[in-house]
């Protein structure tokens, strides 16, 4: 079956430096791949997305690529900042609805 | 407030009881979604709407739940004998129809509680 898979332990960085976050995919080729931020007892809210034949897509301080050799995505925050903390969800999508990743938190100390 | 909203935020319920979650989704979004979250894991897939046609309905949807989008605005989320494994986040998404892809946009999520 469709699956989408995140690292599931924390990623702790200190403020200023780049967190990179990994999503990879298996038995599909996903068409689109989305990243969401989700807070606490909040509802997801769209970041990013990319076109499987796109290689990298940017907005702001966020970076997204998609590898389709690697069947992989990942997701870069450049000088983060405390206020990224939260955790952030992978998503792909052919038709539609979205197949999540199970989430990666990130926590930014200062 | 021009969001996705959801009604109610908060559901504690008994075992066999019934529950409805209303969504209100953004007034051009022909697409409407309705996924299910438990702690620690991702959003998972429900159903979903195009205008009022139900498009799609998860396997994993056991036939106690029921949606409707009646005139293609708000939709309805209805749970029959609820379960103790019910209990999670159940979140609307809504989104535009076009030739590609567009992002979903959330509403905030009804927690539902099953005693």
């Amino acid at each position: 079956s469709q699956k989408i898979e995140q690292n599931s332990e924390a990623l702790n960085i200190q403020e200023g430096k780049t967190a990179t976050l990994t999503c990879n995919y298996t038995n599909y080729s996903p068409a689109y791949l989305q990243w969401y931020r989700q807070d606490p007892g909040r509802g997801p809210v769209f970041l990013l997305l990319i076109r499987e034949n796109e290689k990298e897509k940017r907005k702001e301080r966020l970076k997204v690529t998609f590898d389709t050799t690697l069947k992989q995505s990942l997701f870069h925050i450049t000088a983060s900042q405390p206020a990224d903390s939260a955790t952030y969800l992978c998503a792909s999508s052919n038709t539609g609805k979205l197949i999540f990743g199970q989430g990666t938190t990130l926590q930014v100390k200062p | 407030d021009t969001g996705v909203s959801q009604d109610p935020r908060h559901k504690i319920t008994k075992r066999g009881q019934n529950v409805t979650f209303r969504c209100d989704p953004i007034s051009e979004h022909n697409r409407l979604y309705w996924y299910r979250q438990t702690l620690g894991q991702g959003p998972e897939f429900l159903t979903y709407f195009q205008n009022e046609a139900q498009l799609e309905k998860s396997r994993l949807l056991s036939d106690r739940f029921s949606a409707e989008r009646p005139k293609g605005s708000f939709s309805t989320l209805e749970i029959q004998r609820t379960e103790q494994g019910d209990s999670a986040m159940y979140l609307c998404a809504s989104s535009t129809l076009g030739q590609v892809i567009y992002e979903q946009f959330f509403g905030p999520g009804t927690r539902l509680t099953v005693l």
